[in-house]
């Protein structure tokens, strides 16, 4: 079965610095990662995704994750974080077959002046 | 691309009433649709997923015959609370499932419930 863990419920940095969101996940087979965005009140946004191409993936907002296969880690960053990206972020792993996605409990990343 | 809307974005009803929620993808055929539940601060949590000719398949704990689950056409999807209780009260979020073997799901903006 499939599982993914975030490692820390909430991130501070301040506009300006790296961002780094931790997700590690367990799979039985080979995995699709997805890394989402939710803002206050809405629905979840996909920010990028990895589907056994390139390991290194860019996706909207200028955020980025590699796939680690030999750490089972799909880490995301940015750069540079803007005040927009205040927002709570969650990693997923798709079962494949069953096309279900299984969800990390969330990141809140907060963003200080 | 890629745009799924719900319906209502936030609705009050009575206790005892049924409330339906309309989950559309605009842009894109989706023959499978997914109903999740979100409690405050915490991620979310699968109900259902929603095949367009057939029945829902529900989650372990998920009553079927509360959350009704219904995938009319390609397009669209329906979630009706019957009975509604105050426990119910929640932010119920849809997605789409694109077409595709990437599996990548497009998510509606949600709908907040509130049961009095």
């Amino acid at each position: 079965a499939q599982s993914v863990t975030q490692l820390g419920s909430h991130v501070s940095v301040s506009e300006g610095a790296l961002v780094l969101l931790r997700c590690n996940y367990s799979s039985s087979v080979p995995p699709y990662l997805f890394w989402y965005v939710q803002y206050p009140n809405q629905g979840l946004q996909l920010l990028l995704k990895y589907t056994s191409a390139a390991t290194l993936v860019k996706g909207i907002n200028g955020f980025e994750a590699e796939f680690k296969k030999s750490e089972t880690s799909f880490h995301l960053t940015k750069p540079s974080a803007h005040m927009s990206d205040a927002a709570e972020y969650f990693c997923a792993v798709s079962d494949g077959g069953a096309q279900k996605l299984v969800f990390g409990q969330g990141t809140r990343l907060t963003i200080n002046p | 691309g890629a745009v799924v809307s719900q319906h209502p974005s936030w609705v009050i009803c009575k206790s005892g009433t049924s409330v339906k929620i309309e989950c559309r993808s605009l842009d894109f055929q989706a023959t499978t649709m997914f109903w999740y539940r979100q409690f405050p601060k915490q991620s979310l949590m699968l109900m259902a997923t929603s095949n367009e000719g057939s029945k829902a398949t529900y989650e372990q704990g998920v009553e079927k015959d509360k959350f009704l689950i219904n995938h009319a056409s390609l397009t669209l999807s329906t979630l009706t609370v019957t009975s509604a209780h105050p426990e119910d009260s929640s932010f119920y979020i849809c997605s789409a499932r694109f077409p595709g073997p990437s599996y990548e799901q497009y998510f509606g903006p949600g709908t907040r419930l509130t049961v009095t």
